[in-house]
């Protein structure tokens, strides 16, 4: 298996809502990262866990909240998020955190209302 | 500052004609650079990084240090090579840094 996979593929929630995105891959990939992409931007990165551990937080509100219960699996736990917080949140994983190829994944579509 | 800049906002080509997408970076040291491409309704992918040296479906990029450049370039556009490009750079503090991308159309 070498794709990453992201579930749900579309979410609309409420800003009063709690939901969360999951990444998983089956590489053995010992980082995986989070990212935030606006229509017709580039990535932005919010965090990076390498061994399970967060390393990079890019001082991501609060209101994001990422865990990595293990070395397949990412989540991204949201709650009382903004419209503006409406985006493209892809997830990508590499051999090390290092300056590895990034896989990502096909992105899930969030819309706050 | 470690920076990518990417001048075009888009790139509009006839097929068949020689490609150029331009990208200069800012870092002091050994970069590490890569091209990412974004089909559209697909996932970015990682298109070449400078290291490996291969060429991926015909595109190439060479590092000019001298330019700070890693210019990617295809001898002959086809129309499925219409896409997002980005060339990213690695930080010494970890992160990938995108430019902000390239629109190439290739018009048949």
């Amino acid at each position: 298996d070498t794709e990453v996979t992201q579930t749900p593929k579309h979410l609309v929630m409420g800003m009063t809502n709690k939901k969360s995105l999951k990444c998983e891959q089956h590489m053995g990939h010992r980082a995986m990262y989070w990212y935030k992409q606006k229509a017709k931007k580039p990535p932005e990165l919010m965090f990076v866990y390498s061994y399970e551990k967060l390393s990079i937080n890019e001082s991501v509100p609060s209101r994001f909240s990422p865990e990595c219960p293990n070395s397949s699996l990412l989540n991204l736990h949201l709650h009382a998020l903004q419209p503006e917080d409406s985006a493209l949140y892809l997830c990508a994983s590499s051999q090390e955190w290092a300056n590895y190829e990034q896989y990502f994944g096909p992105g899930t579509r969030l819309t706050v209302t | 500052a470690q920076r990518v800049t990417q001048p075009e906002k888009l790139l509009s080509v006839f097929k068949g004609a020689p490609v150029e997408l331009k990208c200069n970076y800012s870092y002091s040291g050994s970069p590490e650079l890569f091209w990412y491409v974004q089909y559209s309704r697909q996932r970015l992918q990682l298109l070449l990084r400078h290291i490996s040296r291969e060429s991926i479906k015909g595109f190439t990029a060479d590092l000019n240090k001298g330019e700070t450049s890693f210019h990617l370039k295809k001898p002959f556009a086809q129309e499925e090579d219409s896409a997002m490009y980005y060339c990213a750079l690695f930080s010494n503090t970890g992160k990938l840094i995108f430019g902000q991308g390239t629109t190439l159309q290739v018009k048949p």
